[in-house]
């Protein structure tokens, strides 16, 4: 049972426009979202995370929203650059019953070409 | 700061046989976190240990199993070996994971092959 999704596998942009990456989940009870960065043959890397109680949070290039009525949220990237190219996946936590799981997509396989 | 170490890097074993994979946790992180990412899926979690505790486990047979020791690096065995546990098997650790989210750092993976 697959409670966070990814439904695109791969984007591709060119460099210095804006990366939307975009993630669903079902569970409702969901209330923190993480977002990971992972080059090929390295572990994820913790990219920026979000509670559910704030709808945007910002760090550098990166922002992530959140959408609790929609059970939505989003990673934009601006401006894009190569170094971005990485696979990008989303995961999600109930803090109050998971017990330090995290749920995560299937990833979003991210290209930024110059 | 170290980060999260594992080993090895890449195990090949045959079907039938016992895999014993290992993680050093970031120094003052005592909670570790096993997941396992097969080919084109997600990452799915295994297990969580805290305090040389099992806390969660995930939707894995009892054939999959694991311990923390008292320096809070962690081992996770798999017993009988079947082809579809062939993946990368990822170790995370945080600090204390209390009333407050603590992120996971993961280490670099351990890649599982079985023929």
């Amino acid at each position: 049972d697959q409670q966070v999704k990814q439904n695109s596998p791969s984007l591709s942009v060119q460099e210095g426009r804006i990366s939307i990456l975009n993630c669903d989940y079902t569970n409702s009870m969901f209330d923190y979202f993480l977002w990971y960065k992972k080059y090929p043959a390295e572990g994820p890397t913790f990219l920026i995370s979000i509670s559910s109680i704030k709808d945007k949070n910002e760090d550098g290039r990166f922002t992530v929203f959140l959408n609790k009525s929609a059970k939505h949220l989003s990673l934009h990237i601006v401006p894009s650059q190569p170094g971005d190219s990485a696979v990008y996946f989303c995961a999600a936590s109930d803090r109050g019953s998971t017990l330090g799981r995290l749920y995560f997509g299937r990833g979003t396989q991210l290209t930024v070409w110059p | 700061e170290a980060g999260v170490t594992q080993s090895p890097t890449h195990l090949i074993k045959t079907r039938g046989q016992q895999a014993t994979l290992r993680c050093s946790p970031i120094s003052g992180h005592t909670s570790v976190y096993w997941y396992q990412q097969a080919l084109g899926l997600g990452l799915q979690f295994l297990l969580w240990y805290d305090e040389g505790e099992e806390r969660n486990r995930g939707n894995f047979p009892p054939r999959f199993s694991g311990r923390q020791f008292p320096n809070y690096s962690s081992e996770l065995n798999v017993n009988a070996l079947e082809l579809e546990d062939s993946a990368l098997y990822l170790c995370a650790s945080s600090l204390e994971t209390g009333l407050f989210y603590n992120e996971q750092f993961f280490g670099p993976g351990t890649r599982l092959t079985v023929l």
